[in-house]
């Protein structure tokens, strides 16, 4: 059974600190996917992965994959409170679309 | 707004009814996803449709829980004798059948029985 754990599962930041979210699954997939959600809000889709080594960046967030260690990380930089949200990583097991998630980093930046 | 749509946002029921939401994905989009929510969890997937058909039901979907996706277009999740258990935030998600497109979301139906 494939399983997605992320940690950690609370951060508190202060606002400029730079941090990193870490996703790890248990069997083979070269599909990862990070999205954002708000609370009472549903998932706005961030970033993509699809193969070894996939590196992509938007803003103040950059997301990596290494299949190999069956690893992706989410890196804030020069964190803003606006970032505040809970952030998921999820693994399309059968590239089909049918995802499994983590259980989420809530992330809250304070000033 | 031409994202996924999903009708009603909340529902509020008595255990032992039948409740039905409706999703509208993102137009030309043939694939289309039922996930569940529950507080401070990440969504599970449930369901999935290519075109009109079903192509994957989780152990999650019990027989209490029928999707239909007629003409291909938008869904319907039904939810018979509902549970408290089945209190939930239900999302629908679309996306265009290519290695590795975005999945896109919907705003998500609140259930809460009571």
């Amino acid at each position: 059974e494939l399983k997605v754990e992320q940690n950690p599962l609370f951060l508190s930041m202060q606002e400029g600190k730079n941090y990193t979210i870490y996703c790890n699954y248990s069997t083979t997939s070269d599909r990862l996917y990070w999205y954002r959600q708000d609370p009472g809000k549903s998932l706005e889709s961030l970033f993509v992965l699809l193969s070894n080594g996939a590196v992509k960046q938007e803003g103040r967030l950059m997301a990596s994959l290494d299949t190999k260690a069956r690893l992706s990380t989410l890196h804030i930089t020069a964190a803003v409170h606006d970032l505040s949200a809970t952030y998921f990583c999820a693994v399309d097991k059968e590239s089909q679309g049918n995802l499994i998630f983590g259980k989420g980093t809530k992330l809250s930046v304070k000033p | 707004d031409t994202g996924v749509s999903q009708d009603p946002r909340h529902k509020i029921t008595k255990r032992g009814q039948n409740v039905t939401f409706r999703c509208d994905p993102i137009s030309e989009h043939n694939r289309l996803y039922w996930y569940r929510q529950t507080l401070g969890q990440g969504p599970e997937f449930l369901t999935y449709f290519q075109n009109e058909a079903q192509l994957e039901k989780s152990r999650l979907l019990s027989d209490r829980f029928s999707a239909e996706r007629p003409k291909g277009s938008f869904s319907t999740l039904e939810i018979q004798r509902t549970e408290q258990g089945d209190s939930a935030m239900y999302l629908c998600a679309s996306s265009f059948q290519s290695s590795g497109n975005t999945i896109y979301f919907g705003e998500g139906s609140w259930l809460t029985v009571v």
